[in-house]
């Protein structure tokens, strides 16, 4: 199975800041990633496909890049509504996997 | 508009079963794979089984092989999840999830709200 990790685990960052989220990949996956916020009681959001294409309707402040082990997901400017916890998916093999996020809080 | 939308979950003891189901609405839903992942309460997502357009490519998490089946009606828009040998640890709110495209390699883009389960002994 392709393990999934993800640092850091969590950050404090403040309103403005850049913030950047890595993602590897036990083996190679492509780009076979997506990215995922999810808010407190709240079903996860796409943010991120096939490793940087940007969902529609997802601010441009959002960006992904990487491909084979090793992926990032970068807020340039971390605003109010981005506190949340980030996970990394891929879906290049069965079983998918999962990181085990990363919660973004207020600094 | 796409709506997913589980029921099923429930109070359950170990070693009982839980069949999940999930309405799609909004979308061909015979075009598309689809999946459950789980989040057991304070924990990260799991993806817990994926099912292609036809039925034809399945696969499951280790956590749940042999004990989980999913399974599709493409002529009633809905997808379900038979849970046998239940477990404490299978206690998690689930997702059904929709697939971008029909094949076992696509990714994830809508979520429904979940169905929670809870087994306790």
């Amino acid at each position: 199975d392709i393990q999934m990790t993800q640092s850091p685990s969590s950050l404090s960052a403040s309103v403005g800041d850049r913030v950047t989220i890595t993602c590897r990949a036990s083996q190679g996956i492509r780009n076979d990633l997506g990215w995922y916020q999810q808010k407190p009681g709240k079903a996860p959001k796409r943010l991120i496909y096939a490793a940087s294409s940007l969902q529609s309707g997802v601010p441009s402040r959002f960006s992904g890049s990487g491909s084979g082990t090793e992926f990032t997901l970068t807020i340039s400017s971390l605003q109010p509504e981005d506190f949340a916890t980030y996970y990394c998916l891929q879906h290049n093999t069965y079983p998918f996997t999962f990181g085990p996020g990363t919660k973004v809080d207020i600094k | 508009e796409v709506q997913l939308v589980e029921s099923g979950g429930g109070l359950v003891q170990p070693g009982r079963s839980l069949r999940l189901s999930c309405a799609a609405s909004g979308f061909t839903f015979d075009d598309y794979a689809m999946h459950w992942v789980r989040q057991a309460p304070g924990k990260g997502l799991e993806w817990v089984s994926g099912i292609n357009w036809n039925s034809g490519y399945i696969g499951y998490a280790d956590s749940v092989k042999g004990r989980f089946t999913i399974s599709r009606d493409n002529a009633k828009n809905s997808l379900y999840l038979q849970m046998n040998s239940l477990r404490t640890d299978d206690t998690a709110l689930y997702y059904c999830v929709k697939a971008t495209g029909y094949g076992s390699g696509s990714d994830l883009d809508y979520w429904g709200q979940g169905t929670l389960v809870t087994v306790f002994s």
